[in-house]
């Protein structure tokens, strides 16, 4: 039973313009979520986060969005530039220091010049 | 400042073969934790630890031990492979503190369970 879902396993975008990454989850007790990016053969290194008790978080040309009532989540890359191109991984974490972090499964972004 | 560092990079096993991942961090940090990444699984977590000699199960335990006998190292033991444990598997560490749990890879051990 997947707690964090990333439905969508690829897009495809164009240089400049924006990418939009959606996640899902299904667990209310999740209290922060976190976007990483991933590129071939290196390990994830963290992007943004968000607490769940706000709804946007900025930094930069990444934005991440909050919606409790729907437990959904999306980052926003504007605008988006050849080096986004990684997977993406969603992921949220509870417990006490937030021991527990539950990724979902992953969105290939590939931003084309 | 060298971070989270994994080794072997690459190991090939055969089913029933024990063998030990290595990870250490030098950044201080009391939170340590294993995953393992499979094609459309994202991320799981093993095994994690909390400080020298504290240790908990994440979702997928079973087939892993673990240790921590000091802050640096965090060593993963396979003690009987299983070709189902063929995987990608990533070292994290992070401070221990309240807020976003933002966690510092190593760039991975890939292996493979014939």
């Amino acid at each position: 039973d997947q707690q964090v879902k990333q439905n969508s396993p690829s897009l495809s975008v164009q240089e400049g313009r924006i990418s939009i990454l959606n996640c899902d989850y299904t667990n209310s007790m999740f209290d922060y979520f976190l976007w990483y990016k991933k590129y071939p053969a290196e390990g994830p290194t963290f992007l943004i986060s968000i607490s769940s008790i706000k709804d946007k978080n900025e930094d930069g040309r990444f934005t991440v969005f909050l919606n409790k009532s729907a437990k959904h989540l999306s980052l926003h890359i504007v605008p988006s530039q050849p080096g986004d191109s990684a997977v993406y991984f969603c992921a949220a974490s509870m417990g006490e220091y937030g021991n527990k972090l539950v990724f979902g499964a992953g969105t290939i972004l590939r931003v084309k010049s | 400042n060298a971070g989270v560092t994994q080794t072997p990079k690459f190991q090939v096993l055969k089913t029933g073969q024990s063998m030990t991942l290595q990870c250490a961090q030098d950044m201080n940090h009391e939170y340590m934790s294993w995953y393992r990444q499979d094609p459309g699984m994202g991320l799981r977590l093993i095994h994690y630890s909390v400080g020298a000699g504290i240790t908990d199960q994440g979702e997928v335990p079973n087939g892993y031990n673990v240790s921590r006998s000091t802050t640096e190292d965090f060593p993963l033991r396979l003690l009987s492979a299983a070709p189902s444990q063929t995987s990608v598997y990533f070292c994290a560490s992070r401070l221990l503190e309240e807020g976003s749990g933002e966690l510092f890879f190593g760039e991975g051990s890939r292996l493979t369970v014939l």
